[in-house]
């Protein structure tokens, strides 16, 4: 298994600019999220989804879209990138939603907004 | 709400030396406690983690955590760490979010530098 994979690694965006990061895994979980990590905040939730179909906002959403068409991959869209955006960004999964699962993560893609 | 204090954003640690990396958690129902660890350039991986039971729980690479609910703490410790233990450790509390659903709520971390 490869696990969760996340594209690209390394990404300078110009203010304004939209893309999308790339998540994907391979072990048929069904919970999906997002997190960004910027220094001294830890991780913060930015969309989760429980199952194809749908998702729901976390503790920063603003600025983000998600989307879960199949269960395997879970596409975060940067709609107009600002410089607050610049962060290092995480993809994980688990087999559900519920409290006990241990979570899978990415390596993370590192955004710098200009 | 619930949320994860972790004291100390650096701890500098002697090698062979003991360390405890320390954490709080605020909640008033019952907890699901987690500590991952980040090595430079990569992803979380999950150390160990408290659902129920035994109150000290065993990781991997020598750690483990006790849980006390009267202090509300889960204290990460290693009574001697290696140089290879050098990274970012995370305490993360499960939380439960109004759609039924549990999102994983992270403390801001504690750098833990292990000096040869």
């Amino acid at each position: 298994n490869a696990g969760v994979t996340q594209t690209p690694k390394f990404q300078v965006l110009k203010t304004g600019q939209s893309m999308t990061l790339q998540c994907a895994q391979d072990m048929n979980h069904e919970y999906m999220s997002w997190y960004r990590q910027d220094p001294g905040m830890g991780l913060r939730l930015i969309h989760y989804s429980v199952g194809a179909g749908i998702t729901d906002q976390g503790e920063v959403p603003n600025g983000y879209n998600v989307s879960r068409s199949t269960t395997e991959d879970f596409p975060l869209r940067l709609l107009s990138a600002a410089p607050s955006q610049t962060s290092v960004y995480f993809c994980a999964s688990r087999v559900e939603a519920g409290a006990s699962y241990e979570q899978y993560f990415g390596p993370g893609t590192r955004l710098t907004v200009t | 709400a619930q949320s994860v204090t972790q004291l100390d954003s650096q701890v500098p640690v002697f090698e062979e030396a003991p360390v405890e990396l320390r954490c709080n958690y605020s909640s008033s129902v019952s907890v699901y406690l987690f500590w991952y660890v980040q090595y430079p350039n990569q992803g979380l991986q999950l150390l160990l983690k408290y659902l129920s039971g035994s109150t000290l729980v065993k990781g991997i690479n020598g750690f483990e955590a006790e849980f006390n609910k009267s202090q509300t703490s889960f204290h990460l410790r290693k009574p001697s760490v290696h140089i290879s233990d050098t990274a970012e450790y995370f305490c993360a509390v499960s939380v439960r979010s109004g759609a039924g659903s549990y999102q994983l709520t992270f403390g801001k971390g504690t750098k833990l530098s292990v000096i040869p």
